[in-house]
């Protein structure tokens, strides 16, 4: 059964980088079949998608977001990572990653994230 | 980017109430809509892809339609379990984006 798990530090100080890692279990990220992307959940508040990637290093970005971030790949160890570089309290939020599936066929389509990790706290705060 | 708008954004109902949620996309976006359920302390769960598409293992009372702008969620009969905030996805395009999200409490 694919299992994801996010890890990383829960405190990150303003103007800091934030790096978090999914690990994937039960399942290869190297698949033809998915996108691996990161959500996040401000307190109280909504979803937020932050960016996809995909096992040969295709990324796709939240232009919100898109100076700060960088999602990556290491298909060695079957993981992805998230940085978001020069926080602030507003990028205070639990952080998911998930699995986007993609549609078989000749137009590029989705059949959404059905895989979720438990999600990670992430607190911004000198 | 796409904006999703939901509706209502929150609702009250009874135990064996049928529920409908509505999302609306500010530009077609084919099918390519899911909807996702959320319990407090908890991850996301995908119920419904690509509009109407049931997610295996989820429950037959739940239900989706529409296509170019316009979906409904339905809960055919609504059980204690299903008291959650429902979101929909439009993965049409990049940026994805989220609806803001329905709330469903016990009356």
């Amino acid at each position: 059964q694919l299992q994801l798990q996010e890890s990383g530090p829960g405190l990150v100080k303003p103007s800091e980088t934030l790096s978090l890692t999914c690990t994937v279990s039960g399942g290869s990220i190297s698949s033809s079949s998915y996108y691996w992307a990161w959500i996040r959940q401000p307190p109280g508040k909504g979803l937020e998608w932050i960016g996809n990637i995909f096992y040969s290093g295709t990324t796709f970005y939240n232009p919100s977001l898109k100076s700060r971030v960088t999602i990556s790949v290491d298909t060695s160890k079957n993981q992805f990572s998230l940085k978001l570089s020069s926080v602030t309290a507003a990028d205070t939020a639990l952080y998911y990653c998930t699995r986007h599936v993609l549609a078989s066929g000749f137009v590029v389509s989705y059949y959404g994230m059905d895989a979720w990790g438990q999600g990670t706290t992430v607190t911004v705060s000198s | 980017a796409i904006q999703m708008t939901q509706s209502p954004s929150s609702l009250s109902a009874s135990v064996g109430d049928r529920v409908t949620i509505t999302c609306r996309a500010s530009q077609g976006i084919r099918n390519d809509l899911g909807w996702y359920q959320q319990k407090p302390g908890k991850a996301p769960k995908l119920l419904i892809y690509a509009a109407s598409s049931l997610q295996s293992g989820v429950p037959s009372r739940f239900s989706g339609s529409g296509s170019g702008t316009d979906f409904n969620l339905t809960i055919s009969s609504l059980q204690p379990e299903d008291f959650a905030t429902y979101y929909c996805l439009q993965d049409y395009n990049y940026p994805l984006t989220f609806g803001p999200g329905t709330k469903v409490d016990i009356k």
